[in-house]
């Protein structure tokens, strides 16, 4: 069984600081990961993934996270962040060998403020 | 293109009522997953659908139930409406060995 762990429910950056948002993951077999934002009343929407392949991936709007085997984790980073990142984001983990059949298990969100 | 459809996108119930929630998939998607996010919450995967046939389901009690039609779209139901049903729905489609998710808006349920 796979599970996701967010550190931080609540995060706050002045604008123009570094975001910084934390992700362990937990899976008994290679996994694949994603960052999702969502913005209030709104759905999901993709910001990256990890799928075995480059380990520092990037995503879009600047945000990249990079995949570190050895300590489980999946932090996901933007070096200036702007009022728009305001937004709560999830982590997510699925099992990497048939993805497509396989279910996503979240983490419980980190919801982000941007302080002017 | 269009991506994920819900309908209806707000609704409010009361306890011991059905619902029935419904879902388009992104086009060219073949494959449907329902999530339940309570407030506060991350998704939590109820169930998938695949050539209109149940493939997974997590961890809910049979009073939630689904269908998949010919053209993909699907429906989620809930019978017997408790409180604790309360949540934002959200349908995610995707082409069967793909590896990304699309997910709709979401259909916010109360029960009150």
């Amino acid at each position: 069984a796979q599970s996701v762990t967010q550190l931080g429910s609540h995060v706050s950056v002045s604008e123009g600081a570094l975001v910084l948002l934390r992700c362990n993951y937990s899976s008994s077999v290679p996994p694949y990961l994603f960052w999702y934002v969502q913005y209030p009343n709104q759905g999901l929407q993709l910001l990256l993934k990890y799928t075995s392949a480059a380990t520092l991936v990037k995503g879009i709007n600047g945000f990249e996270a990079e995949f570190k085997k050895s300590e489980t984790s999946f932090h996901l980073t933007k070096p200036s962040a702007h009022m728009s990142d305001a937004a709560e984001y999830f982590c997510a983990v699925s099992l990497g060998s048939n993805f497509g059949n396989e279910k996503l298990t979240f983490g419980t969100g980190t919801r982000l403020t941007i302080i002017p | 293109d269009a991506g994920v459809t819900q309908s209806p996108t707000h609704l409010i119930k009361t306890r011991g009522q059905q619902v029935t929630l419904r879902c388009s998939p992104k086009s060219g998607h073949d494959t449907v997953s329902w999530y339940q996010q309570a407030l506060g919450q991350g998704p939590q995967f109820i169930f998938q659908y695949y050539e209109e046939e149940e493939r997974q389901r997590g961890n809910f009690p049979d009073r939630f139930s689904g269908h998949q039609f010919p053209n993909y779209s699907s429906e989620l139901n809930v019978n017997a409406l408790l409180l604790g049903d309360s949540a934002l729905y959200l349908c995610a489609s995707i082409q069967s060995g793909a590896n990304v998710l699309t997910f709709g808006a979401g259909s916010r349920l109360t029960v009150l």
